[in-house]
């Protein structure tokens, strides 16, 4: 079945570092991939998303480009705040197998020091 | 506009009883998913459902598990005989179409003692 695998946390960076989180899915479809955060405290929200390959989703400052040949979808910050500071997750959804199902990685947590 | 909402936020229950979780969905969101999320752990997709009906609720781990839509609007994710495993944080999702972004409630917290 679809499954996520991401970079193991946590991570701790310094304020205006560079971000990385890598993610790889398996998937028999055509899956969407998507990057979801849940700052402390809040509810799981969407941040960015790519339909197919070769896609860039951006929002907020984050960046993450759909590469079906390494089948990856590395999260990516050029600047990072302490405002950043969350849990993040990468998913996939297959409209066309799965009926909009998400499939989840188990999350990666960021922490930004001033 | 209102957003997704759960109700209990916490529920602490003793083993082998019953419990009730509520979703209210984004009026006018046709799909509704429920997920199951452990500590340390990502969600885990329990079922989804597209108005009434359910119609994947492949994700659900055995018959003490159940969830209803009667209306087309609320859920109710129902746990019989409930066991310590079943601690977690259960998650709600709404979507105004399958193909659409899911947004989330803020999950109830089940405690079985």
């Amino acid at each position: 079945g679809d499954s996520v695998t991401q970079m193991e946390g946590p991570v701790t960076l310094s304020e205006e570092a560079f971000l990385t989180i890598n993610c790889t899915y398996t998937a028999t479809g055509y899956p969407s991939l998507f990057w979801y955060v849940q700052y402390p405290g809040e509810g799981l929200q969407l941040l960015l998303k790519a339909t197919k390959a070769d896609d860039k989703g951006s929002n907020k400052g984050f960046e993450a480009t759909y590469r079906k040949e390494t089948t990856s979808f590395h999260l990516e910050k050029g600047s990072v705040q302490v405002s950043d500071s969350a849990v993040y997750f990468c998913a996939l959804s297959d409209m066309y197998t799965n009926a909009g199902k998400s499939t989840f990685g188990d999350g990666t947590t960021l922490t930004v020091k001033p | 506009g209102a957003g997704v909402s759960q109700t209990p936020s916490n529920k602490v229950t003793e083993k082998g009883k019953y419990v009730e979780l509520r979703c209210d969905p984004i009026s006018g969101h046709t799909a509704l998913y429920w997920y199951r999320q452990s500590l340390g752990q990502g969600p885990e997709f329990l079922i989804y459902f597209q108005g009434t009906g359910a119609a994947d609720d492949s994700g659900l781990p055995n018959d003490r598990f159940f969830a209803v839509r009667p209306e087309g609007s609320v859920s109710t994710l129902k746990i019989q005989r409930t066991e310590r495993g079943d601690s977690a944080v259960y998650l709600c999702a709404s979507s105004l179409r399958r193909e659409d972004e899911q947004f989330f409630g803020p999950g109830t917290r089940l405690t079985v003692l």
